[in-house]
């Protein structure tokens, strides 16, 4: 397995309180992502990073903000977390695109399944 | 802007059978084209991908997928279905004309009846 860590594993918090994930990784990958998974969406790009303070927003950004100050760690925060939040969150990491690159893919940690109360 | 289909939200094949789930896609770019896995309560496990070359792909676990540009579709395939392959499967793109960031599709879910 790739050496992706994400803390914590499970969180229950209550609405508007402010929450932060952490994704950590060793493989010294370009990209991190985070993705959050729900029922009939498949997963949704939430924010993404394409180096150290370098991030971007994906198609699901409102409501979170990211941080990557160092290589190997990427966090994301729920400033005031909404019952709409609820999900499992997964962080995943790759390299970059290039030619004659061929290690393409992205690899992801085990999830974080956070619920709003 | 990438987009990805999976038709078919579940599929049944009884064990020995040969199984297909379907993907197509979207793309500006050249495609990089992914299938993964999901077993209850874990994250993803890449399976195989295609780059360039070879239409057909061989993967983990026996999997195989054929690349076909002319129906920008990317099949996930196996000979012969185990009860053990029973799960959720993602097709994915990556797109190199669009930051570089994967999407995915839906999810099919896949149960293998013995």
């Amino acid at each position: 397995d790739a050496g992706i860590t994400q803390s914590p594993r499970h969180k229950v918090t209550e609405t508007g309180t402010p929450v932060t994930l952490r994704c950590h990784q060793t493989e010294n990958h370009r990209y991190m992502y985070w993705y959050r998974q729900d029922p009939g969406h498949g997963l949704r790009l939430i924010h993404y990073s394409y180096g150290v303070k370098d991030t971007d927003k994906g198609e699901v950004s409102d409501g979170y903000s990211v941080s990557r100050s160092k290589t190997e760690d990427f966090l994301l925060t729920l400033e005031s977390a909404t019952s709409s939040q609820t999900s499992v969150y997964f962080c995943a990491i790759s390299e970059s695109l290039g030619l004659g690159r061929t290690n393409t893919e992205a690899f992801f940690g085990q999830g974080t399944r956070l619920t709003v109360v | 802007a990438q987009s990805v289909a999976q038709p078919e939200d579940q599929v049944n094949v009884a064990e020995g059978n040969p199984l297909t789930v379907k993907c197509t896609y979207s793309v500006s770019g050249n495609p990089y084209l992914f299938w993964y896995v999901q077993y209850p309560n874990r994250g993803l496990q890449f399976l195989l991908k295609y780059i360039t070359g070879d239409n057909l792909v061989k993967g983990s676990y026996g999997f195989e997928a054929e690349f076909n540009k002319s129906q920008t579709s990317f099949h996930l395939k196996k000979p012969s279905a185990l009860v053990s392959d029973s799960a959720l499967y993602f097709c994915a793109v990556r797109d190199d004309n669009y930051g570089q960031n994967f999407v995915f599709g839906p999810g099919t879910r896949l149960s293998v009846l013995p």
